[in-house]
């Protein structure tokens, strides 16, 4: 079954820091562009982050450039995204999704056809 | 950035009904659009893509159309489980993508 499980979420100060993992699983990883999405509660989706098969290019929205990190180890099947100087705006349920694979090629530039369950993260004092 | 602007933000409808849905593009994004369907509590579920392409998997009373910069989701005859908050998203303005704020499908 192809499945993404997100971890890592939790309570944490402004400022603090917070590390999230996905495992992927029943596809081959290492051929996928794979994403961070997020939803602040009660509003809408927000992608975050975007990593390429090998990790060679990273692109980010600009309310977290130079302080979240996305990055993946294809040998362990995982997406990370590394989370510093978290802010109160940054709370929100954190999604990793793929982006879909046409029939002859995986670009960046498609849909994301599978999804995680989501992992919380709670930024307050 | 692309904008991403959904109409309307929300919607009432019975069973059976034809629902339609409209997301518009601040510039062109050629057929690069995505739509997504989420119940509370889950992630969302790719319903369709390249703007008119069905989802494997996704029932047929679904239908996407479109182009540039005006889209349309339609449910063609709305069941049960359809009632949800509907998402599209562009994918053409490499490398950055945008989700429209969300349509919720309520039951009349």
């Amino acid at each position: 079954e192809v499945q993404l499980v997100e971890s890592g979420g939790g309570l944490v100060q402004p400022g603090g820091s917070l590390r999230l993992s996905c495992a992927a699983s029943g596809f081959t990883f290492s051929s996928y562009w794979m994403s961070w999405v997020r939803q602040a509660p009660g509003k809408g989706l927000e992608w975050v982050a975007n990593i390429k098969q090998d990790g060679s290019e990273k692109y980010y929205v600009d309310s977290v450039k130079g302080r979240f990190t996305i990055s993946r180890d294809n040998a362990k099947n995982s997406l990370y995204l590394q989370m510093n100087s978290l802010r109160a705006e940054d709370t929100a349920v954190y999604y990793c999704a793929r982006v879909r694979c046409s029939s002859t090629s995986c670009y960046a530039h498609d849909a994301f056809d599978i999804w995680g369950q989501g992992t919380m993260v709670t930024v307050s004092s | 950035a692309i904008r991403m602007t959904q109409s309307p933000s929300s919607l009432s409808a019975s069973t059976g009904d034809r629902v339609t849905i409209t997301c518009r593009a601040s510039q062109g994004i050629s057929s690069y659009l995505a739509w997504y369907q989420q119940k509370p509590g889950k992630a969302p579920k790719l319903l369709i893509y390249a703007a008119s392409t069905l989802q494997s998997g996704v029932p047929s009373r679904f239908s996407g159309s479109g182009s540039g910069t005006d889209f349309t989701l339609t449910i063609s005859c709305l069941q049960s489980e359809d009632f949800a908050t509907y998402y599209c998203q562009q994918y053409y303005s490499y490398p950055t993508w945008t989700f429209g704020q969300g349509t919720k499908v309520e039951i009349k």
